[in-house]
């Protein structure tokens, strides 16, 4: 059974500072996804990450896979209130000629002034 | 319509009865997923539907729980006898087919049914 598993679950930071979130999943998989959860809102994707050693970036956010140890990182850079959200990582897994897609828990990220 | 559209956006129903949500996907997208997300927590997989092939219904709780997808288009779950811990929101998803290369292969989702049962 596929486990995506996201750390931490919540995280509270101070505008300016720098951190990581951290997704790990169980199977093989070679694609990753991203996805951005405001208050009652729905999902709205990030990224999609491809392939081992992907690196992308979007102002503020940059995510990247290693495939071999099955681990994506979504890191912060100078957080602003802005990116008050929950995050999600999503990963496809290859079933016959489906591609199911399962997420993590999503980490609550709240910015502080 | 250019998004994936659900409804109702919410619903009110009494234990026991049965609820039909709807999704219409975008179109031309020939995946479309049904997911689970119970307040403040990450999303259940319900069911996920790829073209012609059989769906995958591996996530459906119950079987109270069913979806269809008539046409390859619009979809509809079926809560039947419907319990309160199903209330949740119902969040309806489609893309193209998930395994090509191209980074358009994301999911898009609807807005949610939010489902309460009394």
């Amino acid at each position: 059974e596929l486990k995506v598993e996201q750390n931490p679950l919540f995280l509270s930071m101070q505008e300016g500072k720098n951190y990581t979130i951290y997704c790990n999943y169980s199977t093989t998989s070679d694609r990753l996804y991203w996805y951005r959860q405001d208050p009652g809102k729905s999902l709205e994707s990030l990224f999609v990450l491809l392939s081992n050693g992907a690196v992308k970036q979007e102002g503020r956010l940059m995510a990247s896979l290693d495939t071999k140890a099955r681990l994506s990182t979504l890191h912060i850079t100078a957080a602003v209130h802005d990116l008050s959200a929950t995050y999600f990582c999503a990963v496809t897994i290859p079933m016959g000629n489906n591609n199911d897609m399962r997420f993590g828990a999503g980490t609550r990220l709240t910015v502080k002034p | 319509g250019a998004g994936v559209s659900q409804s109702p956006s919410n619903k009110v129903t009494e234990k026991g009865k049965d609820v039909e949500l709807r999704c219409d996907p975008i179109s031309g997208h020939t995946a479309l997923y049904w997911y689970r997300q119970s307040l403040g927590q990450g999303l259940e997989f319900l069911i996920y539907f790829q073209g012609n092939s059989a769906p995958d219904k591996s996530g459906l709780p119950s079987d109270r729980f069913s979806a269809e997808r008539t046409g390859g288009s619009v979809s509809t779950l079926t809560i039947q006898r419907t319990q309160q811990e199903d209330s949740a929101v119902y969040l309806c998803a489609s893309s193209w087919s998930l395994g090509g290369m191209t980074t358009n292969e994301k999911l898009f989702f609807g807005s949610g049914t939010q489902l309460s049962v009394l």
